[in-house]
């Protein structure tokens, strides 16, 4: 079965600073893998996904993940966050008909 | 662009009471998904369906019970709202396939306070 590790709870970050939150999965078959974002008192919205191809995806808002194999892992990242990205992200793997989420971490950008 | 509509942001709702959460879909998805969200515990799926009149239970579908009378809509019945109901409540769509490349679209949620 597929199941997914964020490891940080909450990362908190001054505004323009770089930021990396963490994702590891575990699946015994080939996966596909999504970051969604959701905003305060909001649904969740699709920031990238891994299909296939280049192991490098960029998602919206500047944002982008690299997808390593060995280590089983799926990092986000973002050069220069904004205030704006304040969030909590979510990781999530493809199961059977069904996605498998992580239970996220908080974004926490301060000036 | 796909869109899921649940049809109320926030619900006060009684102990006791039978609630009903409504969430539609406009783009002819077969499968769709109800969950619940806490602080720490992330996202829990409740029940789904990948065809009208079909439903599986997901991880916590105590308490809970759903209707798919048609495709484009999927309802999330508590029979008894309990305080511990308490709760974000996220509906979300899909195509059809075993492996869901294309991913989720969400709703923008319910937030249910049982009083």
């Amino acid at each position: 079965a597929q199941s997914v590790t964020q490891l940080d709870s909450q990362v908190p970050v001054f505004e323009e600073a770089p930021v990396e939150l963490r994702c590891n999965y575990s699946s015994s078959v080939s996966v596909y893998l999504f970051w969604y974002v959701q905003y305060p008192n909001q649904g969740l919205q699709l920031l990238l996904k891994y299909l296939s191809g280049s192991t490098l995806v960029k998602g919206i808002n500047g944002f982008e993940a690299e997808f390593n194999k060995s280590q089983t892992s799926f990092h986000l990242r973002k050069p220069s966050v904004h205030i704006s990205d304040t969030a909590e992200y979510f990781c999530a793997v493809s199961g059977f008909q069904k996605l498998v989420f992580g239970t996220g971490t908080r974004l926490l950008v301060s000036p | 662009d796909v869109k899921v509509t649940q049809s109320s942001r926030y619900l006060v709702k009684r102990t006791g009471e039978k609630v009903f959460l409504e969430c539609v879909q406009d783009m002819d998805h077969e499968n769709m998904f109800w969950y619940r969200q806490d602080p720490g515990l992330g996202l829990r799926l409740i029940y789904f369906s990948y065809d009208v009149k079909m439903k599986e239970k997901g991880d916590i579908p105590e308490g809970y019970s759903v209707s798919r009378e048609k495709k484009e809509r999927f309802s999330l019945i508590l029979e008894s709202a309990s305080t511990n109901q308490t709760s974000m409540y996220l509906c979300a769509s899909s195509p059809p396939g075993h492996t869901t490349g294309y991913g989720y679209t969400f709703g923008s949620g319910t937030r249910l306070t049982v009083v």
